[in-house]
């Protein structure tokens, strides 16, 4: 059945290490997107991909960085540069319409 | 600069009546609406949406108001329900100067007590 999956649910961070959050649809939608959410807070636009081979910066891409290979996959890697990189990240995806979809999120954690 | 405002962060109705969730925003591009619920340490789910042309839309106990003089909309659930209780996100987007960039709201806690 179609939809989004991220994966891990938990994953941890050492100091100066990055890491990669997976998200993949099979929805055939052409964009997909990355959010971070911290506590009290909305959604805050990370990166974008309108389509393949194509992304743009969000509202706060420093420290992250993304790639569009396929249409069904774009994975954000939290680099040692994100400095306060512990948060709930959420992936999304839309179709033609202007609704987006959401994954079920990634908990990344600093050791 | 926060362009889609939800000012309350909570709100408690008693199970059978009315929740009415409140959104303002201040930009005068945005023509889309959504509202998303959001259960902890999950991803949001979408309810419900309105295009700008219009002033109500209505799906089974969900309502979302759009008053565009006001720039306000909310959500209307009735009859609330214990299962509705959840995060519920304000989110907009501005079509032609920004494709499908969704600004969200901070989001209300809502509390349906039995």
């Amino acid at each position: 059945d179609g939809g989004i999956t991220q994966s891990p649910k938990y994953l941890f961070r050492k100091e100066g290490q990055n890491v990669t959050l997976s998200c993949e649809q099979n929805l055939n939608h052409d964009a997909m997107y990355w959010y971070r959410q911290d506590p009290g807070q909305g959604l805050r636009l990370i990166y974008y991909s309108q389509i393949v081979n194509d992304f743009q910066k969000g509202d706060i891409a420093e420290g992250y960085s993304v790639s569009r290979e396929k249409k069904e996959s774009f994975p954000l890697t939290v680099t040692s540069a994100q400095k306060n990189p512990t948060a709930f990240y959420l992936c999304a995806s839309a179709g033609s319409q202007e609704t987006q979809y959401f994954g079920p999120g990634t908990r990344l954690l600093v050791l | 600069d926060q362009q889609v405002k939800q000012n309350s962060p909570s709100l408690s109705v008693q199970e059978g009546r009315i929740s009415i969730l409140n959104c303002d925003y201040t930009n005068s591009m945005f023509d889309y609406f959504l509202w998303y619920k959001k259960y902890p340490a999950e991803g949001p789910t979408f309810l419900i949406s309105i295009s700008s042309i219009k002033d109500k839309n209505e799906d089974g106990r969900f309502t979302v108001f759009l008053n565009k003089s006001a720039k306000h909309l909310s959500l209307h659930i009735v009859p609330s329900q214990p299962g509705d209780s959840a995060v519920y996100f304000c989110a907009a987007s501005a079509s032609e100067s920004s494709g499908d960039k969704l600004t969200f709201g901070t989001g209300t806690r809502l509390a349906v007590r039995p």
